[in-house]
């Protein structure tokens, strides 16, 4: 099992420009998140999916969007980069549905926005 | 809503030192704690959690935790830390029936050989 993984694993883009981030579970969990994480701050939830079909906004939400493309993969789209957006985001993966399941993590994409 | 308070922001420590790292939480409901460990290049894994029963867990590694819900805490503690426990640590809490977390700020510790 690959567990969960993320690409890019780094990428640079310039302002205004958009990205999408990819992040894909073998797990067969039913809920996945995006997190940011930034110095000093920890991680901060940005979008998570409980299951397939329904994506809910965490703390930080603005200047995002997801998409639960099926029950493997969900998707972090940046439409327009800003620099405030600089941070390594983190994919995760849990099931099968309850507040004590582990949270398992992808390696992370390190983004930064000139 | 809930918060989470790491005040430990980085601890450097001696190997065979004692290690106690600080997590306190604020939310008046039922929850669910959790300890997660950030490797040097590795991606986060969790060491340990707890949702109910002994409030004393153990995890991975010769960590454990105490859950002490009058103190709203969820300290991490290791009796003889190695100099592979050099990591960055973060305590995660969530609402029992609710599945995001809401993570500290983390705690970054430095084993000195």
């Amino acid at each position: 099992n690959a567990g969960v993984t993320q690409t890019p694993k780094f990428q640079v883009l310039k302002t205004g420009q958009s990205m999408t981030l990819q992040c894909a579970q073998d797990m067969n969990h039913n809920s996945m998140y995006w997190y940011r994480q930034d110095p000093g701050m920890g991680l901060r939830l940005i979008y998570y999916s409980a299951s397939e079909g329904t994506t809910d906004k965490g703390e930080v939400p603005n200047g995002y969007n997801v998409s639960r493309l099926n029950k493997r993969e969900f998707s972090l789209r940046l439409e327009s980069a800003a620099p405030s957006q600089t941070s390594v985001y983190f994919c995760a993966s849990s099931g099968p549905g309850q507040s004590t399941d582990t949270q398992y993590f992808g390696p992370g994409t390190r983004l930064t926005v000139l | 809503a809930q918060s989470v308070s790491q005040h430990n922001h980085h601890v450097i420590l001696s190997e065979a030192a004692s290690l106690e790292l600080g997590c306190n939480y604020s939310y008046g409901g039922t929850v669910n704690l959790f300890w997660y460990v950030q490797y040097p290049g590795q991606h986060l894994q969790l060491l340990l959690k707890y949702f109910s029963g002994d409030p004393l867990v153990k995890g991975i590694k010769g960590f454990e935790a105490e859950f002490i819900k009058s103190k709203f805490s969820f300290n991490l503690r290791k009796p003889s830390v190695q100099w592979s426990d050099t990591a960055e640590y973060f305590c995660a809490v969530n609402a029992a029936g609710r599945r995001a977390l809401t993570f500290g700020s983390g705690t970054r510790l430095q084993v000195q050989p």
